[in-house]
């Protein structure tokens, strides 16, 4: 496709279990970028890769929160023993490299209960 | 550190209004500054940005944006609004001269009424 892909769209988990979380960048997109969007809020960033290298994961919110890029193409969100607080859209963002525009996908909306 | 306020939570205007939509920004160095639109169970599209240069900036669908470095502002303006033009507004500034790496605000939620 032309744009970000994530998957799924909507998922709900139980507390406590584990989710994946997928980004399709567009092809040849270096830079990639994950968002975390609390209800009513704005998104907030969790981490950065540049091709398969986390390069800034300084907005991660603890160690439950884990993020790859193995091949440098597609990356996968991992959340671990899920809270409630984790209820929330995971936006992904790609850009050719890391001072062009980013691109956003749909998000993926996560609920705990 | 940078932050962004965005002053109106909710913004409710008539079609064919003219728009501003308040940003305020507070940073130590020179920053990148952006406008993203979100409608509904949609990811964030790019409005316009301001990088370099002239301080008015032209963006999508008839919106602009003015950086004001001395007010630390960039306010979103359309001078005529469409009920299409309804939607989640968010304001953003870079992280260390990345177009990525943004910090965004609460966001405005602008509702163009018939």
């Amino acid at each position: 496709g032309a744009g970000v892909s994530q998957s799924p769209r909507y998922k709900v988990a139980k507390r406590g279990q584990d989710v994946a979380l997928r980004c399709d960048p567009i092809s040849g997109h270096v830079s990639l970028f994950w968002y975390q969007q609390a209800l009513g809020q704005g998104p907030e960033f969790l981490t950065y890769f540049q091709n398969e290298a986390q390069l800034d994961k300084s907005g991660l919110p603890s160690d439950r929160f884990f993020a790859e890029r193995p091949e440098g193409s597609v990356s996968t969100l991992k959340i671990q023993r899920t809270q409630q607080e984790d209820s929330a859209v995971y936006l992904c963002a790609s850009s050719l490299d890391h001072n062009t525009e980013a691109f956003f996908g749909q998000g993926t909306r996560l609920t705990v209960v | 550190a940078q932050s962004v306020t965005q002053l109106d939570s909710q913004v409710p205007v008539f079609e064919e209004a003219p728009v501003e939509l308040r940003c305020n920004y507070s940073s130590s160095v020179s920053v990148y500054l952006f406008w993203y639109v979100q409608y509904p169970n949609q990811g964030l599209q790019l409005l316009l940005k301001y990088l370099s240069g002239s301080t008015l900036v032209k963006g999508i669908n008839g919106f602009e944006a003015e950086f004001n470095k001395s007010q630390t502002s960039f306010h979103l303006r359309k001078p005529s609004v469409h009920i299409s033009d309804t939607a989640e507004y968010f304001c953003a500034v870079s992280l260390g001269g990345s177009q990525g790496n943004l910090i965004f605000g609460k966001g405005t939620k602008l509702s163009v009424k018939p």
